[in-house]
């Protein structure tokens, strides 16, 4: 029972270093997205993902970057880390096949900018 | 736009008492309706949910019922444990939409002993 896998579980990153997120889902899902979690704040989606090769932005999608190349996995890239992407990250999927689905969450990223 | 409201915390209780977290919400189609729970250090999990007006969502004693004519859903638990202790989270999606969570802010319960 896989589910949704995130990689790496912890990071820390130099200011201006970019990395990449890791994200796979093995339950056939089409949607796909990427939300980060603040105190304070609750979740707030980066950028989602309706099916292969189609990608579209969400409520803060500055820094990131995405793409969706196999139904499977879903990568979120930063391209140059600041200190305001510190932030515990979320990868979820969920069917397109239902008009009401339940969302599917990987257990999290958490990653520090110094 | 989409919005949900929640119970700003932290809210502390004693074993054995009676929880409500209150959540309201503002949508602009018709919402399903979701709690999520987080514990400490872990990832988000499902708690329950309700697709429709008047529907009870229910899973290890919590409850929720969405009530349509006053956009609410609030989570209920009757006898909370130490182990509720943690994070939850209401949340709404768009019917054709599940790609897109809209959630509150979260709600810290502290259980203690």
């Amino acid at each position: 029972n896989a589910g949704v896998t995130q990689t790496p579980k912890f990071q820390v990153l130099k200011t201006g270093q970019s990395m990449t997120l890791q994200c796979a889902q093995d339950m056939n899902h089409e949607y796909m997205s990427w939300y980060r979690q603040d105190p304070g704040m609750g979740l707030r989606l980066i950028h989602y993902s309706v099916g292969a090769g189609i990608t579209d932005q969400g409520e803060v999608p500055n820094g990131y970057n995405v793409s969706r190349s196999t139904t499977e996995d879903f990568p979120l890239r930063l391209l140059s880390a600041a200190p305001s992407q510190t932030s515990v990250y979320f990868c979820a999927s969920s069917s397109g096949q239902r008009e009401v689905a339940t969302i599917y969450f990987g257990e999290g990223s958490w990653l520090t900018v110094v | 736009g989409d919005s949900v409201t929640q119970m700003e915390g932290p809210v502390t209780l004693s074993e054995e008492a009676f929880l409500t977290i209150n959540c309201t919400y503002t949508a602009t189609g018709y919402p399903s309706l979701f709690w999520y729970v987080q514990y400490p250090g872990e990832g988000l999990q499902l708690l329950l949910k309700a697709t429709k007006a008047d529907d009870k969502g229910s899973n290890k004693g919590f409850e929720a019922t969405y009530r349509k004519e006053t956009t609410s859903f609030h989570l209920e638990k009757g006898s909370v444990q130490v182990s509720d202790s943690a994070v939850y989270f209401c949340a709404l999606s768009l019917r054709g939409s599940n790609y897109k969570l809209t959630f509150g802010k979260g709600t810290l319960l502290t259980v203690n002993p």
